[in-house]
């Protein structure tokens, strides 16, 4: 069964850091760009970033661009998100997504993960 | 880009045939998607590439449009389409941006 299992998020105060994992399960991970896109409470989805499937392009939204990074290691069919001088309105859920990668699906996300709550909240 | 989705909410029957529609702010050729979320769940993608459907979406769904203007139709609503649905740009590179949402509510 193809499976995508985030964790590490929770409350955190502002200004301060955070690493969430995904880990992909039951499918080629390493052929997949992957994506991370967040939801606040109420409120639509969110693309925050995604990855190359070598990890050599990155891509972020302009609210976070220079505060979280996104990494990947295909040896342990890991993503990682590293989120830092985290805000107020940095606070949702956050999924983990692939993308399918081919040629007529190629930036749509077929595959989620369940999500992992991040709280910044003083 | 950015994307304006109408509309925010309906209410229909069981059996009808209800329409959402996406705008964006420039050209998009076909690279747009929809998904379907239920409370608490992550969306699930419906359609990509603008009209072509994800395998083991029911083919009640369906969806058109290119450019600017894009279309989600759901023929025989169903109990189990209660959902939001939204629709989200893939054009060049990113950032992607996700349309506001329809909450589609069955009477």
């Amino acid at each position: 069964e193809e499976r995508l299992l985030e964790s590490g998020g929770r409350l955190v105060q502002p200004g301060g850091s955070l690493r969430l994992t995904c880990e992909a399960s039951g499918f080629s991970f390493s052929r997949h760009w992957m994506n991370w896109v967040r939801q606040a409470p109420g409120k639509g989805p969110e693309w925050v970033a995604n990855i190359r499937q070598d990890g050599g392009d990155k891509y972020y939204v302009d609210s976070v661009r220079g505060r979280f990074f996104i990494s990947r290691d295909n040896a342990n069919n890991s993503l990682f998100l590293e989120l830092n001088s985290l805000r107020v309105d940095d606070t949702a859920v956050y999924y983990c997504a692939r993308d399918p990668s081919d040629a007529v699906s190629a930036g749509s996300a077929d595959l989620w993960g369940q999500g992992t709550l991040v709280t910044v909240s003083s | 880009i950015h994307i304006t989705q109408s509309p925010s909410s309906l209410s229909a029957s069981v059996g009808d045939r209800v329409t959402i529609t996406c705008r964006t702010t420039s050209n998009v050729k076909v690279y747009l998607n929809w998904y379907q979320q239920k409370p608490g769940r992550a969306p699930d993608l419906l359609i990509y590439g603008a009209s072509n459907l994800q395998r083991g979406v029911p083919s009640r769904f369906s969806a058109n449009g290119s450019t600017t203007h894009f279309t989600l139709t759901i023929r025989d609503l169903q109990p189990g389409d209660s959902a939001t649905y939204y629709c989200q740009h893939c054009f060049n590179i990113p950032p992607w941006t996700f349309g506001q949402g329809t909450k589609i509510e069955i009477k």
